[in-house]
């Protein structure tokens, strides 16, 4: 079955430092891949997606980038954050043709 | 573009009453995806029930079915017999076919008492 893990689980960084998130997936290849942000009592924003390596699309502007070096791996990053980037990060995965997205744990990011 | 829109901000049942959770969306589409999603405390997103909107027939899978008013653009979620398991933030979305991006309502949160 599939699996997918996301880490680390909590993260507290200052301002200004940089961020690298991991998130991969077990059991499926070539999946598309999803990064989303949670804010506080609202629904999910969808920052990136990927259909394949090396493939990124972003749906917003902001200070963060994503990057797909294998296949299974999708990575969230930012060189310097901002207060504005605290959140709750959820990683995603689907198959191709219009499946349901299946969301890894998410990641709890504190600016300071 | 899509929009998703949950009425309820919250809702409280009975253990072992029924609940019926609101949702609307807007789109253009002809092609396109509905979903309930489920986050209880432990944050993690769980999908709950998907309906394609070319079918007509309700999604039902266990004790969760929707009501699907597809003229209306209406996407009900009903839980019957609920459980104190069931206690969440329910979400619900949309997705285009063919397109990559899932739509979120703010979500409602389901408090489900003993």
């Amino acid at each position: 079955s599939q699996t997918i893990h996301q880490w680390p689980a909590t993260l507290v960084q200052p301002v200004g430092s940089p961020l690298s998130l991991e998130c991969t997936v077990e059991g499926t290849s070539n999946p598309n891949l999803y990064w989303y942000r949670q804010a506080a009592g609202r629904g999910l924003q969808l920052l990136f997606y990927s259909v394949g390596i090396g493939q990124i699309s972003s749906e917003v502007p902001q200070n963060l980038s994503a990057s797909r070096p294998q296949d299974r791996q999708f990575i969230l990053s930012s060189k310097k954050l901002l207060l504005s980037d605290s959140g709750f990060y959820l990683c995603a995965w689907a198959d191709k043709h219009n499946q349901p997205q299946h969301f890894g744990d998410g990641t709890r990011l504190s600016i300071l | 573009a899509q929009t998703v829109t949950q009425s309820q901000p919250e809702m409280s049942v009975q253990e072992a009453e029924t609940v019926t959770l609101s949702c609307t969306y807007d789109t253009s589409e002809s092609d396109y995806y509905l979903f309930w999603y489920k986050q209880p405390p432990s944050r993690q997103m769980i999908l709950v029930i998907r309906q394609e909107a070319y079918k007509q027939q309700n999604a039902t899978e266990n004790r969760f079915s929707v009501n699907f008013q597809k003229a209306a653009k209406s996407f009900s979620l009903k839980i019957s017999d609920s459980q104190l398991g069931d206690a969440a933030m329910y979400f619900c979305a949309t997705k285009q076919g063919g397109s990559e991006k899932l739509v979120f309502g703010k979500g409602t949160k389901l408090t489900v008492n003993p």
